[in-house]
């Protein structure tokens, strides 16, 4: 059963350290997208590539995070530095075009974030 | 700009009946997706069901079915014989561009569902 894994599931950091959260898609996905869940703002979108292109990331912070995908198989988030504000759960998805379920954005289990 | 509005911070549902969750979206887009996720107390977002702008039936997907109202901008979820798994967050989502489109889902607040024995 194919999933989008996230690394780690949790992370507790002191403010002005630098986080990485990483996503592993779905294999033959070619879109990705990060998404920022927070009590008082909900599910946001921060980012999203499709064949490895930053497509949209006019949701992220571009001060202190930024977001990359070195290879079809990886994807990372890094925030630079951390602040409390900062402490949400971050998910990530991907989807493609090619699948016959193509209306799905399979999102991944989530990192829990928390920056004291 | 686009935006998805769920009214039911909350909802109480007993066991075994059907019960409806609100949404409705604005868009200025003809060609659009409406989605459905859970997310239980564990936190990973489930997909339910999905409705496209240009799809003339009503989307069902098991014991759940999306009552949608173009006219209105109206995409209710309904579930039907509710269990006490039910019981999550459920979040309206909405995607431009329709179906075959990989855009980002734009969500609503939730609405948390508690299912009562």
């Amino acid at each position: 059963d194919a999933r989008v894994t996230q690394t780690p599931r949790h992370k507790v950091t002191e403010m002005g350290q630098e986080v990485t959260m990483r996503c592993q898609p779905i294999l033959g996905h070619n879109t990705v997208f990060w998404y920022r869940q927070t009590m008082m703002q909900g599910l946001e979108l921060l980012a999203y590539f499709r064949n490895r292109a930053p497509l949209d990331d006019s949701g992220m912070p571009k001060d202190r995070f930024s977001a990359e995908m070195p290879d079809a198989t990886l994807a990372t988030l890094k925030i630079q530095p951390s602040e409390p504000r900062d402490s949400a759960v971050y998910f990530c998805a991907s989807g493609t075009r090619r699948d016959s379920r193509y209306n799905e954005q399979f999102f991944g289990p989530g990192t829990r974030l928390t920056v004291l | 700009a686009q935006k998805i509005t769920q009214t039911q911070p909350g909802m109480f549902v007993q066991e075994k009946e059907a019960v409806t969750l609100d949404c409705t979206y604005d868009t200025s887009d003809q060609s659009y997706g409406l989605f459905w996720y859970k997310q239980p107390s564990s936190g990973e977002m489930i997909f339910l069901i999905y409705q496209g702008s240009y799809d003339e039936q009503n989307a069902t997907e098991g014991r759940y079915s999306l009552n949608f109202q173009k006219a209105r901008k109206s995409a209710n979820l309904v579930i039907s014989a509710s269990q006490l798994g039910d019981s999550a967050m459920y979040f309206c989502a909405m995607r431009a561009g329709g179906g075959g489109s990989q855009g980002n889902l734009i969500f609503g607040k939730g609405t948390k569902l508690s299912v009562k024995p």
